[in-house]
């Protein structure tokens, strides 16, 4: 069963530090794998994309890095903001054409930015 | 561009009534998507379009949902009877190409009393 799992579910850091999330899939075989930023009351936004032969994606502050052959990938933010308050999301896209758009989201963490 | 524009934002109804949730995709994007956020099951898909034709609607709950996409600039959710458990934010996501990045709207808040 295609899945997608993240952790940790929620984190508490404080403002200027990095952290860390966690993805873990079971896709296979997969097309791309996205992290999303949904900040509160508003709708997902793009951060990174990855196809399975890339290895890293940065985007400012954000950096992605793939590992296909363990089925892993991680979102690294650097220097935390207040404005990285919000919740980061997973999602793999299965290869093929009947993969199509049946995206595999991950239940995200919420990451909250202390000052 | 406006970006993927939903309405209503917010929706409170009583157990039974109708629900009709709207979506305007961007332009030139020929894939449309419905999902459905809860704290409970994340981002579930409902349904999507592809130039305005339905492709694959197996994530509807049940008959009570519906949706239509009368032209490339116009989509529908609709919800008839309405009941509590349909309480959730809907999401409406547009996308060029089948392995685009997918554009959402600011959702739609939906209580059922």
């Amino acid at each position: 069963k295609n899945q997608v799992e993240q952790s940790p579910q929620s984190l508490i850091i404080l403002e200027g530090k990095n952290c860390t999330l966690q993805c873990n899939y079971t896709v296979s075989p997969f097309s791309n794998l996205r992290w999303y930023k949904q900040d509160t009351g508003r709708g997902p936004v793009s951060l990174t994309i990855m196809t399975f032969s890339e290895n890293t994606k940065s985007n400012g502050r954000y950096t992605a890095t793939l590992d296909a052959d363990t089925k892993q990938s991680s979102l690294h933010i650097t220097a935390s903001q207040l404005s990285d308050s919000a919740s980061y999301i997973c999602v793999v896209s299965p290869a093929g054409n009947t993969g199509g758009f049946k995206t595999i989201f991950g239940a995200g963490t919420r990451l909250f930015v202390k000052a | 561009d406006a970006g993927v524009i939903q309405s209503p934002r917010h929706e409170v109804t009583e157990m039974g009534q109708e629900v009709t949730l709207r979506c305007k995709p961007i332009s030139g994007h020929d894939y449309l998507f419905w999902y459905r956020q809860t704290m409970m099951r994340g981002l579930e898909l409902l349904i999507y379009f592809n130039n305005n034709v339905p492709i694959d609607d197996s994530g509807m709950p049940e008959d009570r949902f519906s949706a239509k996409m009368p032209n490339a600039s116009f989509s529908t959710l609709k919800i008839q009877p309405s009941e509590p458990r349909d309480s959730a934010v809907y999401f409406c996501a547009s996308s060029f190409s089948w392995t685009g990045e997918l554009f959402f709207g600011e959702g739609s808040r939906l209580t059922v009393l």
